[in-house]
């Protein structure tokens, strides 16, 4: 069956402008999860979703970042006023219990 | 603060050779640990091991959970250029995030012909 897709593969932005990154998951599965992979490190959590709420929205870096899951599956992270810093893998994965996670193949971000 | 640190970060061997991959972690109250494989972008499952599953097979690949060493492995045998990818291990955050899970830096494998 089809796995986690997420659009666009790629972004490249200015600084400064707004970005909405999506994600869709595998159909069923509840929990859904956003992590951002910088170059040379480990993928970093973000935000974890549980239906339709935002379980744990903890590693979040600031209130530019955003996330919405409204009718439980597809879910759209949002960038604001976007930095240079912010360039990195955005990888969503989604989980029918939460024990194992099936990841996406990332959006890679590029704000110049 | 929950760690997770991995060694070495990167590591060319030649096909055939076997490889070992550590990771050791501190973690208020573990569940579990995981180890994923990272080609290009999506890193694919590979192991969970758990207080009730701390070996695990699978073809040329095993992996280990030492508790008392707060630690784990990974290894591989008879490696192929096919295992070239990045190893990543993660341990599952602390309770409230579901099984989001905090990573190490990984450690980058290259097998050469």
């Amino acid at each position: 069956g089809a796995g986690v897709s997420q659009t666009p593969s790629n972004k490249v932005t200015e600084k400064g402008k707004y970005v909405e990154l999506r994600c869709d998951p595998i159909s069923g599965h509840t929990a859904l999860y956003w992590y951002r992979q910088s170059l040379g490190q480990g993928p970093e959590f973000l935000i974890y979703f549980q239906g339709t709420g935002a379980a744990d929205d903890s590693g979040l870096p600031n209130d530019r970042f955003f996330a919405v899951r409204p009718e439980g599956s597809v879910s759209t992270l949002k960038i604001q006023r976007t930095e240079r810093g912010d360039s990195a893998v955005y990888l969503c994965a989604s989980s029918p219990r939460g024990n194992e996670q099936f990841f996406g193949p990332g959006t890679r971000l590029t704000v110049l | 603060e929950d760690k997770v640190v991995q060694s070495p970060l990167s590591l060319v061997v030649h096909e055939g050779d076997t490889v070992t991959l550590n990771c050791s972690y501190e973690v208020t109250n573990f569940r579990s640990l995981l180890w994923y494989k990272q080609e290009k972008k999506a890193p694919t499952f590979l192991f969970m091991l758990t207080s009730s599953g701390i070996e695990k097979k699978s073809g040329r690949l095993s992996s280990i959970l030492d508790k008392k060493e707060l630690s784990s492995i990974l290894n591989i045998t008879a490696t192929q250029t096919g295992d070239s990818a990045i190893y990543l291990c993660a341990v599952v955050r602390l309770p409230g995030s579901g099984y989001a899970l905090n990573f190490g830096k990984g450690t980058s494998l290259l097998v050469t012909p």
